[in-house]
């Protein structure tokens, strides 16, 4: 019954070396966001889309991008990942971008960068 | 800055015991509010939300309070159980586009 399914769980890349992170949804939900979450910190918003409309946020590094081509399934494209971007990668969505929206996120996917 | 904290990064309770974990913000102009559990290795799962026209909310063995006046949340859990041991986040929509900004977890251990 899983909603928000993010593929894969564990990911291992190289430094330097792109990888990209799936998401995918079954709410058909209008919003879907990227955040990162670092050991033992909360989860920090990298950007979001509003249907095909990209938002990003004003810190996120240019190394992160995103692509969403259909209203089910959003990308998470790390162009040269450092050491410093190993995190959980975690993918949530919501109906709309109203202030009482609920996010529902996905179980995430844990990077690491050898 | 304006941000969400919590006071207590750790909070260890007895099996049965009810549970207080608290946060506080200090942008008055956020106006709702969501606490989540994270479960280790898991995302973050809604618990319960509360608008800032209220000042309690209800839920299944949890309760939100909040109190405005020293920009205080605090989230209750009665009979705290095993299943219970998880990270909570308090977070804040600051209005306008959906944005939530999460405050730093406390670590909540049950001890049976």
């Amino acid at each position: 019954d899983a909603m928000v399914i993010q593929n894969p769980r564990y990911q291992v890349t190289q430094f330097g070396k792109p990888v990209t992170l799936s998401c995918s949804q079954t709410l058909n939900h209008n919003v879907m966001y990227w955040y990162q979450q670092k050991s033992s910190q909360a989860p920090k918003l990298l950007f979001h889309y509003y249907d095909k409309d990209f938002n990003n946020e004003a810190d996120t590094p240019d190394n992160f991008q995103s692509r969403r081509p259909n209203t089910s399934f959003c990308f998470l494209d790390i162009r040269s990942p450092g050491l410093g971007d190993a995190a959980m990668y975690l993918c949530a969505t919501s109906r709309g971008s109203s202030n009482n929206e609920k996010l529902f996120f996905g179980s995430g996917t844990q990077l690491s960068v050898l | 800055g304006e941000n969400v904290g919590l006071h207590l990064p750790t909070l260890s309770v007895q099996e049965g015991d009810n549970s207080i974990i608290n946060c506080a913000y200090s942008n008055s102009a956020s106006d709702y509010f969501i606490w989540y559990k994270q479960e280790s290795g898991k995302g973050p799962q809604f618990i319960i939300d509360i608008r800032s026209n209220m000042d309690k909310r209800q839920g299944q063995r949890v309760t939100v309070l909040l109190n405005k006046t020293v920009k205080h949340l605090s989230l209750q859990i009665a009979a705290t159980q095993p299943g219970d041991s998880a990270v909570y986040f308090c977070a804040e929509n600051k209005g306008g586009a959906n944005n939530l900004f999460f405050g730093t977890g406390t670590r909540l251990t049950v001890i049976p």
